[in-house]
């Protein structure tokens, strides 16, 4: 039963670049959400996709953006990069919305040069 | 901005011993959540506490939610070394309402 897998593990990009962050749910999970970590931090909710579409949103620019796929994986892009982007990306996913535990990938660690 | 804030921000202990962990949050809440990270890899869920328990037991952790305190605490008894990790702790306000982390706390243990 493959669980939450991202790809790249590692991403190196300069300012004002764009990047594409790729997830595959674990099996059996349709919602996917999407974690900006900063050095130290705890996660921060960046925005959630289940069906495709985007349901929840959290404080952060238009820069960032995604999308998900009919078999439910999903993809964050980031444009304009800035330095302070730098950080580890995570993705999580879950059946369906409401309340449910998340299950997350070990992420894609971002360095902004 | 985050709603939890874990206490303490660090801790080292012995193996053997016990590790108590804290939460405090601000709003009120559906349900919290408390994660583990090891070092450089993905949150793994550890258990969550509806807002109308106050105890929950899994293995060798017991949490314990305080309403009126807005407060949770996560107790692992028997630490081992591969409990060095960061724990964080998440609140759902309502529905679907995205989890909100807390800054976490990094437990040590020492063998």
């Amino acid at each position: 039963d493959a669980g939450v897998t991202q790809s790249p593990t590692h991403l190196i990009k300069t300012r004002g670049q764009q990047v594409t962050l790729r997830c595959s749910p674990k099996s059996g999970h349709d919602t996917v959400s999407w974690y900006q970590q900063a050095l130290g931090q705890g996660p921060q909710f960046i925005f959630q996709y289940y069906e495709e579409e985007e349901r929840q949103r959290g404080n952060f620019p238009d820069r960032f953006s995604g999308h998900q796929f009919p078999n439910y994986s999903s993809e964050l892009n980031v444009n304009a990069l800035l330095l302070g982007d730098s950080a580890l990306y995570l993705c999580a996913s879950s059946l369906g919305l409401g309340n449910q535990p998340q299950h997350f990938g070990d992420g894609t660690r971002l360095s902004i040069l | 901005s985050q709603q939890g804030e874990e206490d303490p921000q660090a801790l080292s202990i012995q193996e053997g011993e016990n590790a108590t962990m804290n939460c405090s949050y601000k709003t009120s809440i559906n349900n919290l959540q408390w994660y583990r990270q090891n070092s450089g890899r993905g949150l793994v869920h550890l258990i969550l506490i509806r807002s109308n328990e106050r105890e929950k037991h899994s293995g060798r952790l017991r949490v314990t939610l305080d309403t009126s305190k807005k407060s949770s605490s996560l107790l692992i008894t028997a630490s081992r070394a591969a409990d060095t990790a960061s724990y964080f702790c998440a609140t759902i306000n309502s529905g679907n309402t995205p989890l909100v982390f807390g800054k976490g706390t990094r437990l040590s243990v020492i063998a």
